[in-house]
């Protein structure tokens, strides 16, 4: 049973495309994020939801949209790709943002390569 | 100024040796500390977190915290080659953020 799953594992598409990554916990946490690691490997934060709601919103362009339909399920919708999204997005989830809660379980990762 | 620093690596050491892997961060304000391993290709995973100032021991790995001079570091002995891996400290201060990680080799 995986506890944080992402789909597609990896998506390579042209520019200009839209697509979207879906993630799903069966943690039963609260709190899911996504994270974009890129080629130098630093994990930066993009979005945080707690029950639903946003409560991180990095500065990201807002081609980038997070939808989070109930607390186990946070997708990732990304509008006209650009070269520069190109880059490894993992979510994570945690029981929740508060001290005592926050360790995080990671996704696999999406391997998105724009062209 | 980063909020999260350390150092990239790569750091060798060799096989039953300690490895010593430091952090510093920014906001004197940050309550958890984290340290995450991830191998290449891979996830990361949690290792160890702490709270307080001190030592925190689990099995060959140590975190040790020093929130006054803001730097916290993960002593892992015994070192095997499966522990060849990258790395990240993590801290939160109104939300976790982290450092860019360091690449450890462990050479047999």
């Amino acid at each position: 049973d995986t506890a944080v799953s992402q789909t597609p594992k990896y998506l390579v598409t042209q520019m200009g495309n839209d697509k979207s990554i879906k993630c799903e916990q069966n943690l039963g946490h609260d709190t899911m994020y996504w994270y974009k690691q890129d080629s130098k490997k630093f994990l930066k934060i993009m979005f945080s939801y707690n029950n639903k709601e946003l409560i991180i919103n990095e500065t990201v362009p807002n081609r980038f949209s997070p939808k989070s339909p109930d607390k186990a399920h946070l997708n990732l919708h990304i509008n006209s790709l650009e070269l520069g999204d190109s880059a490894v997005y993992f979510c994570a989830s945690s029981q929740g943002p508060s001290q005592g809660q926050e360790t995080q379980y990671f996704g696999p990762g999406t391997r998105l390569l724009v062209l | 100024q980063k909020e999260v620093e350390q150092n990239s690596g790569p750091l060798s050491v060799p096989e039953g040796a300690i490895a010593s892997l430091n952090c510093t961060y920014s906001d004197r304000g940050s309550q958890s500390f984290f340290w995450y391993r991830q191998y290449s290709g891979k996830s990361p995973e949690l290792i160890m977190f702490i709270y307080s100032n001190g030592d925190k021991e689990d099995g060959r790995f140590t975190a040790q915290l020093n929130k006054a001079s803001q730097y916290v570091s993960l002593l892992i002995r015994d070192s095997q080659p499966s522990d060849s891996a990258t790395y990240l400290c993590a801290v939160n201060y109104q939300k976790v953020t982290f450092g860019t990680g360091t690449k450890l080799q462990v050479i047999p």
